[in-house]
């Protein structure tokens, strides 16, 4: 069965540090989601892309978060200066498209700690 | 975006039924309503889905209640692989149809 890939699993950086994560959705699918989730809590919409256009970022915080997905497949969420309340899971997400119906597929995520 | 509202936490003996409520009183008669779980150190999954009837899947049964503003997701024999954190989530086609607004869910607890 496809699975959405991301990587690395786990990332330890000291504050003001750049971090890169990087996720590759199953094959086909259209729609991309990057989410935080902090620990207890549910996850939380960054940042939604369509092929290669963003559809949602209202909650990305674009002073130093940013992300791309250039070729429409694979993507990378880029955070600069890290900060020590960037400490979460980082989950990337894909579905075939963006209707309400879709499934969204998620990745095993990316545990960010900040020192 | 309309709000789901879910229980903290349930307990479940093990091969016994469990009924996961939530309550979304604002949602708009074009809402879908999507369940997922998510496991221990993992990524969440989908569940199941519905929007007026209720629906059946291999995993769970989801039951909406007439008017909409309520639903319960059924595991109908709970194992321990179940034990995970629940969210029930609405899907606006008003605004943006693919987002998902999650909320804390509900931790479920299976006894063995």
């Amino acid at each position: 069965e496809a699975e959405v890939a991301q990587s690395p699993r786990y990332k330890i950086t000291e504050k003001s540090q750049a971090v890169a994560f990087w996720c590759d959705p199953i094959s086909g699918h259209a729609t991309l989601y990057w989410y935080r989730q902090i620990l207890g809590q549910g996850p939380e919409l960054l940042v939604q892309f369509q092929d290669e256009s963003v559809v949602d970022d209202s909650q990305l915080p674009k002073d130093r978060f940013s992300a791309e997905r250039l070729k429409g497949v694979d993507s990378t969420l880029k955070i600069q200066p890290a900060e020590l309340g960037d400490s979460a899971m980082y989950l990337c997400a894909s579905s075939l498209g963006g209707d309400r119906t879709d499934t969204q597929y998620f990745g095993p995520g990316t545990r960010l700690t900040v020192l | 975006d309309a709000k789901t509202t879910q229980p903290n936490s349930m307990e479940s003996n093990e091969e016994e039924p469990v009924h996961l409520p939530c309550n979304h009183s604002t949602i708009s008669g074009t809402d879908y309503i999507h369940w997922y779980r998510q496991l221990p150190s993992q990524g969440p999954e989908y569940v199941i889905h519905g929007l007026t009837s209720n629906v059946n899947n291999r995993m769970a049964s989801l039951a909406i209640a007439e008017d909409r503003k309520s639903s319960t997701l059924i595991l109908h024999r709970a194992t321990l692989r179940d034990a995970a954190v629940y969210y029930c989530i609405l899907r606006d086609s008003n605004t943006n149809a693919g987002k998902s607004t999650f909320g804390d869910g509900t931790t479920l607890t299976v006894k063995p």
